[in-house]
C-alpha cells in the first residue's frame, strides 16, 4: 500500500477562519478522495479530487466551503472555509490506483483532527 | 487520542474467542467491499476485499464472507488479541446515477470491537 501522509495532524481554530489540509503520498495514484468523519461516525465522502481539473463533490458539499486543489499524481489539499463548530471533525484523504495496485482499493492518511471553537 | 467508537456498537469478546462482526450493505449491485480497522486516533487500515463473484475470502487470522441473498457482510477474526480492539467498518462501491460503478465507497457505521483480556 501507499505510505499517506497528512499536515496538520490536529489543529484547534476560530470560529470564521480557514484552514487548508494536505495530503501528501509517496507514490503516483489514481485516485485521491476526501472524507469527513464526524465524533463517533463513520465516514462520509466529501468529493474526488481530480488531477489538473475541478473535484467532483457528493452532494450537501459545496466548492466554496470545501475547496479542493489537485496539482499532481502525489498530492491534494482541501480547505475547510469560513468554519464554525459544525466543521470539526476529522479529515481524511484516502489514495486508489496507480501502478500495480487495485483500482478499487483505498488507502487512507492518517487524518486531521480539527475542532473550531 | 479520541475514541471515533463513542456512538457505535459494540462487541465484546475474550481474548483468544472467535469474533464475527456484520454488516449489512444497500445495494444489490455493489460489486466490491472492504472491511476497514480503524484504531482510536489513526487513519481506517485495510483489512480485505471481496468481490461479488465469491461468498468467502480469507486472509491472515481473518475471514470475509459475503451474502448476496441478504445483502449481508461479516468478518471473522480468529483467535481475537487485545491489538484487535478497533472500531471496524465495511464499505461497498458506490454506483452512478445511470447504474455504472463507480470507485467511490459507501461506508456502513462501523462496530466497535472491545476485546477483555
Amino acid at each position: 500500500s501507499a505510505v499517506i501522509s497528512q499536515k496538520p495532524s490536529r489543529d484547534i481554530c476560530q470560529r470564521g477562519t480557514s484552514l487548508t489540509i494536505q495530503c501528501q503520498v509517496d507514490s503516483q495514484v489514481t485516485m485521491m478522495f476526501w472524507y469527513r468523519q464526524q465524533p463517533g461516525q463513520s465516514l462520509t465522502l466529501i468529493a474526488t479530487a481530480n488531477q489538473g481539473s475541478e473535484a467532483t463533490y457528493e452532494s450537501g458539499f459545496v466548492i466554496d466551503k470545501f475547496p479542493i486543489s489537485r496539482p499532481n499524481l502525489t498530492f491534494s489539499t482541501l480547505t475547510v472555509s469560513n468554519m464554525s463548530p459544525e466543521d470539526s471533525s476529522i479529515y481524511l484523504c484516502s489514495v486508489g490506483g496507480g501502478s500495480g495496485r487495485n483500482y478499487n482499493e483505498q488507502f487512507f492518511g492518517p487524518g486531521a483532527r480539527l475542532t473550531v471553537l | 487520542g479520541e475514541s471515533v467508537g463513542l456512538h457505535l456498537p459494540t462487541l465484546s469478546v475474550q481474548e483468544g474467542d472467535n469474533s464475527i462482526i456484520n454488516c449489512a450493505y444497500s445495494n444489490s449491485a455493489s460489486d466490491y467491499f472492504i472491511w476497514y480497522k480503524q484504531e482510536s486516533g489513526k487513519g481506517p487500515q485495510f483489512i480485505i476485499d471481496i468481490r461479488s463473484n465469491m461468498d468467502k475470502r480469507q486472509g491472515q487470522r481473518v475471514t470475509v464472507l459475503l451474502n448476496k441473498t441478504v445483502k449481508h457482510l461479516s468478518l471473522q477474526i480468529a483467535a481475537t488479541q487485545p491489538g484487535d480492539s478497533a472500531v471496524y467498518f465495511c464499505a461497498e462501491n458506490a454506483f452512478w446515477g445511470d447504474g455504472g460503478a463507480t470507485n467511490k465507497l459507501i461506508f456502513g457505521t462501523g462496530t466497535l470491537l472491545a476485546v477483555q483480556p
